[in-house]
């Protein structure tokens, strides 16, 4: 079966501008999952969607958003980008939400640049 | 608040000797704990979990152990082999809510 996709892969954006992030969850998974790593960090979760209902939301500014489309493909949303936003974004998607950690799996994530 | 640490941010060992990775917490509300595995490039990969009922659990060459008393977790890998080499993170939740992870420890198996 076709894994989590995120596109793009790779992006390059300015300061104070908006950038939007895509993740495909595995057909049939209805949780995604938004996390963000950065070395000194490691994941640092932001926000899980659960049958496009925002379910529970880590300590990140209301400059990040997210939401997710009746076909569980869920978009995060970063606003008046900061050069302490570039990180790697990653996508899990699970089958439930608050699904254990063997029910998780990871895109390949998404980097963003912020010059 | 770093709820996960993972104290070491690289580890080095020889190949057939064994790796033994280290992740401490300070939420004594955690009841779930995991590992994961990450190549460059790619999205993280689980490993193992354990959950607080139990202290050791194992499969295959990778067994984690936990110590609720001391709020540390380890995870044992033997023999190392060169494809071991990546970035483990651990990560702990309450009841399969929101999950926290470590910073990573970096694995390096030297054939």
């Amino acid at each position: 079966k076709a894994g989590v996709t995120q596109t793009p892969r790779y992006l390059i954006k300015t300061r104070g501008q908006q950038v939007t992030l895509s993740c495909s969850p595995i057909s049939g998974h209805r949780s995604v999952s938004w996390y963000q790593q950065t070395p000194g960090q490691g994941l640092q979760f932001l926000f899980e969607y659960f049958s496009e209902t925002q379910r529970n939301k880590g300590n990140f500014p209301g400059r990040f958003s997210g939401r997710q489309f009746s076909n569980s493909r869920s978009e995060m949303n970063v606003s008046t980008l900061e050069l302490g936003d570039s990180a790697l974004y990653l996508c899990a998607s699970s089958l439930n939400s608050g699904a254990l950690g063997y029910g998780y799996t990871f895109g390949s994530g998404t980097r963003l640049t912020v010059v | 608040d770093q709820q996960v640490k993972q104290n070491s941010p690289s580890l080095s060992v020889q190949e057939g000797r064994i790796s033994i990775l280290n992740c401490d917490y300070t939420n004594s509300m955690f009841d779930y704990f995991l590992w994961y595995k990450k190549y460059p490039a790619e999205g993280p990969t689980f490993l193992i979990s354990i959950s607080s009922i139990k202290d050791k659990n194992e499969d295959g060459r990778f067994t984690v152990f936990l110590n609720k008393s001391a709020k540390h977790l380890s995870l044992h890998i033997v023999p190392s082999q060169p494809g071991d080499s990546a970035v483990y993170f651990c990560a702990a939740s309450n009841t399969g809510n929101q999950f926290y992870f470590g910073t990573g420890t970096s694995l390096t198996v030297i054939p």
